[in-house]
């Protein structure tokens, strides 16, 4: 079955520093993978993805995230994080093998980025 | 760009009531699915739907029924609902037929229980 970790529940940056935010997949063939973050009583905003191809997928916002599989991980990055960022972010997985689509989330990361 | 719109926004309901929610998905986007995120968890897939076809199924219960319907909208019906049952529940849409493979989510219907 496919799963996904993100091992921290909140990481704290100052504004105009660089961020990561960690996940860690659990499958049996390839990932599909994605990041989407969500604002307080709002929806998820998809962020990025990646399927093939290149492992640094760039996305919206100025946020990247590299896939590594010998890792199993994908990692979201932005060089320089703004205090708008601050919010849920969620890393899921689909497996298309299986032939499934439904995602598996992760257990999302709170970002706070202070002024 | 359109977006996915749900509605209501926000219901309110007693223990053992109805409650339908419904799902636009973005225009010529042919799969829906079903998320319910429970207070302070990530989104769980309940059920999804391609081409108006069942294509998946979740944790969603028994008490639990969904459909989509020639339009492509698609419509959660929940009977005799239970305290454990208020969360967020999303809808998203998807092109399937394109491969794009990203799913993309409403605004969610906030379902209190009391």
């Amino acid at each position: 079955a496919q799963s996904v970790a993100q091992p921290e529940d909140q990481v704290n940056v100052a504004e105009g520093n660089p961020l990561t935010v960690k996940c860690t997949y659990s499958v049996s063939g390839n990932p599909y993978l994605f990041w989407y973050v969500q604002y307080p009583n709002r929806g998820l905003q998809f962020l990025l993805k990646y399927i093939t191809g290149d492992n640094l997928v760039k996305g919206s916002y100025g946020f990247e995230a590299e896939f590594n599989k010998s890792q199993t991980s994908f990692h979201l990055k932005k060089p320089s994080a703004l205090v708008s960022d601050s919010a849920l972010y969620f890393c899921a997985v689909r497996e298309p093998d299986t032939g499934r689509r439904a995602l598996t989330f992760g257990s999302g990361t709170r970002l706070q980025v202070q002024p | 760009a359109a977006g996915v719109i749900q509605s209501p926004r926000h219901l309110i309901k007693e223990k053992r009531e109805t409650a339908t929610l419904k799902c636009y998905p973005i225009p010529r986007h042919d799969t829906v699915y079903w998320y319910q995120q429970g207070p302070g968890q990530d989104p769980q897939f309940l059920i999804s739907f391609y081409e108006k076809m069942q294509s998946d199924k979740g944790s969603i219960p028994d008490r639990f029924s969904a459909q989509q319907f020639s339009d492509y909208h698609s419509e959660l019906n929940m009977s005799s609902l239970e305290l454990g049952d208020s969360a967020l529940y999303f809808c998203a849409s998807s092109y399937t037929s394109r491969n794009t493979d990203t799913q993309y989510f409403g605004p969610g219907t906030r379902l209190t229980v009391l």
